[in-house]
């Protein structure tokens, strides 16, 4: 079974654009969560999908949104970016949301931001 | 919120002794306690998990314990070996309200040969 994959593996942007990322669940797996991975910060939880439908948020800015396809894949967007969103985007997939299933990360988007 | 506190940052020991990491949560609503092992460069890996209904689980040269009264719970690795060496991460969640997996700070394991 294939794992997730996320979309592009590197991109390099400048501050005040925007960004698109992409993420494709295991087969299967309905619930897509999203993390920003930082040196300084760990892994910070962004918000998670399910059914096409937001469940959770974490304390990120509005400029940080997200949503799901019927088919379970999952786009984040980051708009007006800021040197400071530099960071590697972890997506995490699995079959339900919450403490029913086991999550498994996709090898993450790093962003840099100049 | 949940507030989950890593320990110790970094950690080296001699190949072939043991390693702890141990965390402590502050939601006592927590029930499920993953930890994930990150590789350089790689994605972070499921390498073993507890849920609140026991109090230790292992697999192979890697267990896990749980004391939900203080609210900790501790990686074990035994008989490391090189290929230990990575950055490990504990995470909790709860299904009771906001349901998102709160991560640890990491802990840099270094196996020295």
């Amino acid at each position: 079974k294939a794992g997730v994959t996320q979309t592009p593996r590197y991109l390099i942007k400048t501050r005040g654009q925007q960004v698109t990322l992409s993420c494709s669940p295991i087969s299967g797996h309905r619930s897509v969560s999203w993390y920003q991975q930082t040196p300084g910060q760990g892994l910070q939880f962004l918000f998670e999908y399910f059914s096409e439908t937001q469940r959770n948020k974490g304390n990120f800015p509005g400029r940080f949104s997200g949503r799901q396809f019927s088919n379970s894949r999952s786009e984040m967007n980051v708009s007006t970016l800021e040197l400071g969103d530099s960071a590697l985007y972890l997506c995490a997939s699995s079959r339900n949301p919450g403490i029913s299933d086991t999550q498994y990360f996709g090898p993450g988007t790093r962003l840099t931001v100049l | 919120g949940e507030n989950v506190e890593q320990h110790p940052s970094t950690l080296s020991v001699q190949e072939g002794d043991s390693a702890v990491i141990k965390c402590t949560y502050s939601d006592s609503a927590s029930n499920y306690f993953p930890w994930y092992k990150q590789e350089l460069g790689k994605r972070p890996q499921l390498i073993i998990d507890i849920r609140s209904n026991v109090g230790e689980k292992k697999d192979q040269r890697i267990a896990v314990t749980l004391n939900k009264t203080a609210k900790h719970f501790s990686l074990h690795i035994t008989e490391t070996q090189p290929e230990d060496s990575a950055v490990y991460f504990c995470a909790a969640i709860s299904n009771f309200g906001n349901e998102k997996l709160t991560f640890g700070t990491g802990t840099r394991l270094t196996i020295i040969p």
